[in-house]
């Protein structure tokens, strides 16, 4: 139940095209829900986050979605760019705790 | 750069020896965070400390352990090491506690451990 599901494990996209990572988790205490983008040799940094009471959150051209009857969220990267070739985590973490849980990871190419 | 600060970079050691990481919180930030990531096992949480108690414990090993000192740097204490502890090892911090909803954790550079 403390699970946070993520998929893709690896994707390849073209420049200029949209990238889409999903997240799935089943505690429903979970209230926040950050994406984490990781460069190699790098630790992870929070890229954007969003809380249950709304849908959608846009950040440039990073944008989550999150339905929260189907308890899943998903990041989209629009007009992807080779500078956007990363691993990206998305994480869960609930009200009562400071404890984050994190995806498996989603390794992103983007070819120009 | 997130301005958490984590020494060593690097650190090759043998089967059964003891490592200590180091991390600074950026300034400011009450809270560390300690996290585990394996080829296998992704970003694995081992323990936070807030204003030098600690606040929740994850996945972490007995051989391991952690403080917080009360300039707020926080070690992490690695004994009896075994193959299967090679990682990296990072350290986050955040502003306070009360649920992450709140609090944004920001991550240092990591430490790569490599035991031998």
């Amino acid at each position: 139940q403390q699970q946070v599901k993520q998929s893709p494990q690896s994707l390849i996209v073209q420049k200029g095209g949209i990238s889409i990572i999903n997240c799935a988790y089943e505690n429903t205490a979970f209230d926040y829900f950050p994406w984490y983008q990781q460069f190699p040799g790098k630790g992870p940094a929070l890229l954007i986050a969003i809380r249950p009471d709304v849908s959608e959150k846009k950040e440039g051209r990073f944008t989550i979605s999150f339905n929260k009857s189907a308890k899943q969220f998903s990041l989209h990267i629009m007009d992807s760019q080779p500078g956007d070739s990363a691993t990206y985590f998305c994480a869960a973490g609930a009200y009562n705790t400071d404890k984050l849980i994190f995806g498996t990871g989603t390794r992103l190419q983007v070819f120009p | 750069d997130s301005g958490v600060t984590q020494t060593p970079k690097h650190l090759i050691t043998a089967t059964g020896q003891r490592v200590t990481l180091r991390c600074s919180p950026r300034s400011g930030d009450l809270s560390v965070y300690w996290y585990q990531q394996s080829l296998d096992q992704g970003l694995q949480f081992l323990i936070q400390y807030y204003n030098g108690e600690e606040r929740a414990k994850g996945n972490i090993l007995e051989r391991f352990s952690a403080q917080q000192f009360p300039d707020l740097h926080s070690e992490l204490n690695l004994s009896s090491l075994e193959l299967g502890d090679s990682a990296l090892y990072f350290c986050a911090s955040s502003v306070g506690t009360g649920g992450a909803i709140t609090y944004e954790q920001y991550f240092g550079p990591g430490t790569r451990l490599t035991v031998t």
